[in-house]
């Protein structure tokens, strides 16, 4: 069936370095996919997204990329920030569901 | 404009009694869909309603229910709570059926002792 998996449950990095988050999907026929990042005690925030007829698309300082070859999402995040530490979801957007992947946290260190 | 809302944000229950839990959605959104997160288990779809019509329901007990009024407000309903339903409840409203930039609320946290 459909699953929306992470590589890497969590990440740390230095303020001002750039994050990679990576998300790896299942269902070759997905076509929508979102980024979402829910700090602690709140609700998921939306990101990002990207349709499967782009490669690319870039928002402030984030960036997904989607490779449908390898069935692999990935969001950048330029010069991180004490701000950006969260849990990041990676998420495909079917009918009427989300179907999100199981997270990956961000701690970044000032 | 105003966000989604979720009422109660906290709650504590007993095994074995119901729940209903509230979102209001942000003004004009006609879909409201309803999620679990647990850590176990992650975000897991419930049920989705578009114009007071449940359009889709996940892989949950039928303990689980909703509704959606006329003004787009929404309820769920847990009846006779377990342990293992302890949870943050939440709901995300999106302009249509697409979920195209859903929107969640901050949830409500149900606790059942």
């Amino acid at each position: 069936g459909e699953s929306v998996g992470l590589h890497l449950p969590t990440l740390s990095v230095q303020e001002g370095d750039n994050s990679i988050i990576n998300c790896a999907y299942s269902n070759s026929a997905s076509d929508y996919f979102i980024w979402y990042k829910q700090e602690s005690g709140k609700g998921p925030q939306f990101i990002i997204d990207i349709r499967s007829n782009m490669d690319k698309r870039q928002g402030q300082r984030v960036t997904v990329l989607l490779n449908k070859t390898v069935k692999h999402l990935s969001l950048q995040i330029a010069a991180t920030q004490p701000g950006d530490s969260a849990v990041y979801f990676c998420a495909y957007a079917g009918y009427s569901t989300l179907t999100f992947g199981k997270g990956t946290m961000l701690l970044v260190s000032p | 404009k105003a966000g989604v809302t979720q009422t109660p944000r906290y709650l504590i229950k007993t095994r074995g009694q119901q729940v209903t839990l509230s979102c209001s959605p942000i003004s004009g959104h006609r879909s409201v869909s309803w999620y679990q997160q647990t850590p176990g288990q992650g975000l897991q779809f419930l049920f989705e309603y578009f114009s007071e019509t449940q359009r889709n329901k996940g892989n949950f007990p039928g303990r689980f229910s909703g509704r959606q009024f006329s003004n787009s407000r929404s309820e769920m309903n847990v009846s006779t709570l377990e342990l293992g339903d302890s949870a943050l409840y939440l709901c995300a409203s999106s302009f249509d059926r697409g979920h195209t930039e859903a929107f969640f609320g901050q949830g409500t946290r149900l606790t059942v002792v």
